[in-house]
């Protein structure tokens, strides 16, 4: 069964860290994993998307990476700012079988000014 | 182009009561999906279809139906609603593997 987890599920920093997110996925016959941002009351947007032929994918101050070898994904936010705080999570797709994305529960960030 | 939207943003029902979530997508994706979010948890897969004429059960899929007669629109339906489907719900569509688009979600809550 595919399983995906996130920890911590929460986190707080100073503004201005650097900070790593966590994603652990059972699934060594992924497809692609992708990282969402979802503000409070919102829905989600999607943030990188890293195929499995990829190692890693960048976007401004955001950078994933994912080894398919130890089932992990990371999300590195450079220079964190308040206004980065939400709540991040990921979610991974099989090759196999039907394009469902199987979810974490998140990790909820806070950048303190 | 507006994405996915989503109707209505917010509801109140009664135990047992009926209603439909509405979900309409202007990216010609074949595939759509309900997913429910229930706080501090991640998001369960309901209902899932690959194309119009074409559904499938998700992990939780008691208690809802689902229908997709055109590419654009994917309703979902509860019927004899119970104070245990109180959530949010969220749908989304992608065209194969690729980014998945959601909508702003309706929050639900069953009295």
């Amino acid at each position: 069964k595919q399983e995906v987890t996130q920890i911590p599920a929460a986190l707080s920093v100073p503004e201005g860290e650097n900070l790593v997110l966590n994603c652990s996925f059972t699934d060594s016959a992924i497809y692609n994993l992708q990282w969402f941002r979802q503000d409070p009351g919102k829905g989600l947007t999607s943030l990188l998307l890293i195929q499995s032929s990829q190692r890693e994918q960048t976007s401004g101050r955001l950078n994933a990476s994912l080894d398919k070898s130890s089932g992990r994904s990371t999300l590195y936010i450079a220079a964190s700012q308040p206004g980065d705080s939400a709540t991040y999570l990921c979610a991974e797709t099989a090759t196999s079988g039907t394009y469902k994305y199987i979810f974490g529960t998140g990790t909820r960030l806070k950048v303190l000014a | 182009n507006a994405g996915v939207t989503q109707t209505p943003k917010f509801r109140i029902l009664k135990i047992g009561q009926s209603m439909t979530l509405q979900c309409a997508q202007d990216m010609n994706h074949n595939y759509m999906y309900w997913y429910r979010q229930d706080p501090g948890m991640g998001l369960k897969l309901i209902y899932y279809s690959v194309g119009a004429g074409i559904t499938d059960k998700g992990e939780v899929p008691n208690g809802y139906n689902v229908s997709r007669s055109t590419t654009e629109d994917f309703p979902l339906r509860l019927e004899l609603a119970a104070p245990s489907q109180t959530s949010v719900y969220f749908c989304a569509s992608t065209q194969g593997r690729t980014e998945a688009f959601f909508g702003q979600g309706t929050r639900l809550t069953v009295v």
